[in-house]
């Protein structure tokens, strides 16, 4: 099917661990972003980009490092995955400025 | 810088009855857009409208309705006659242009009971 589709779901790892969370499209979209949901906060943005090989910060990018070889994959990586980083992750594309939202990975740091 | 509030954490209301849902926002840019997006119970996050600055005019799909106030700087959206389906957490969120990156407000979680 086409879209945009996380992968895992869901995670469970350990203090310390490394983590890649996994975005792919099928529209070939520009941009793609990570977002995190949090109890209070809403979503934050972690890092986006406009074009493969383009990336920047978002509001919230500490402990994070994405990459984007190909248009269609924005990978994220927990580099040391600490407690604070439980959360529920977003993955988005957007055409003529609507994001499209991937189902989410829910992320528990133990 | 920008910021979206949405001031109603949770509301609850009895199916058929209306609701609106508020979100006030804060820019200095002139040029932007505002959205409306749905999370159900399932979590994923489906997009609902999306308005540019320069259009004011009130927007109904169906139930849903949006009123857009620049004067208050608010854009708010009302479910007429709700039904238990609505029941989910809606976001308000602004883009200013800026590589269209969004910003979220906190989210109303909307609760519709028989």
């Amino acid at each position: 099917d086409a879209g945009i589709t996380q992968s895992p779901r869901y995670k469970i790892t350990e203090t310390g661990r490394q983590v890649t969370l996994m975005c792919h499209q099928t529209w070939s979209h520009s941009y793609m972003f990570w977002y995190r949901q949090d109890l209070g906060h809403g979503l934050r943005l972690i890092y986006y980009s406009a074009a493969a090989d383009i990336t920047d910060k978002g509001e919230v990018p500490d402990g994070y490092v994405v990459s984007r070889s190909k248009t269609e994959n924005f990978p994220l990586t927990l580099e040391s995955a600490t407690r604070s980083q439980t959360s529920v992750y977003f993955c988005a594309s957007s055409e003529a400025q609507i994001q499209y939202f991937g189902a989410g990975t829910r992320l528990s740091v133990l | 810088a920008q910021k979206v509030t949405q001031a109603q954490t949770e509301i609850s209301v009895v199916e058929k009855e209306d609701v609106t849902l508020d979100c006030v926002y804060e820019t200095r840019d002139t040029t932007y857009y505002l959205f409306w997006y749905k999370q159900p119970p399932s979590g994923e996050l489906v997009f609902l409208i999306r308005r540019n600055s320069f259009d004011e005019q009130n927007e109904i799909s169906g139930r849903y309705s949006w009123n857009f106030q620049k004067s208050t700087s608010s854009f708010n959206f009302t479910i007429t006659a709700s039904q238990v389906v609505d029941s989910a957490v809606y976001f308000c969120a602004l883009d200013t242009g800026t590589a269209s990156k969004l910003t979220f407000g906190t989210g109303t979680r909307l609760q519709v009971t028989l």
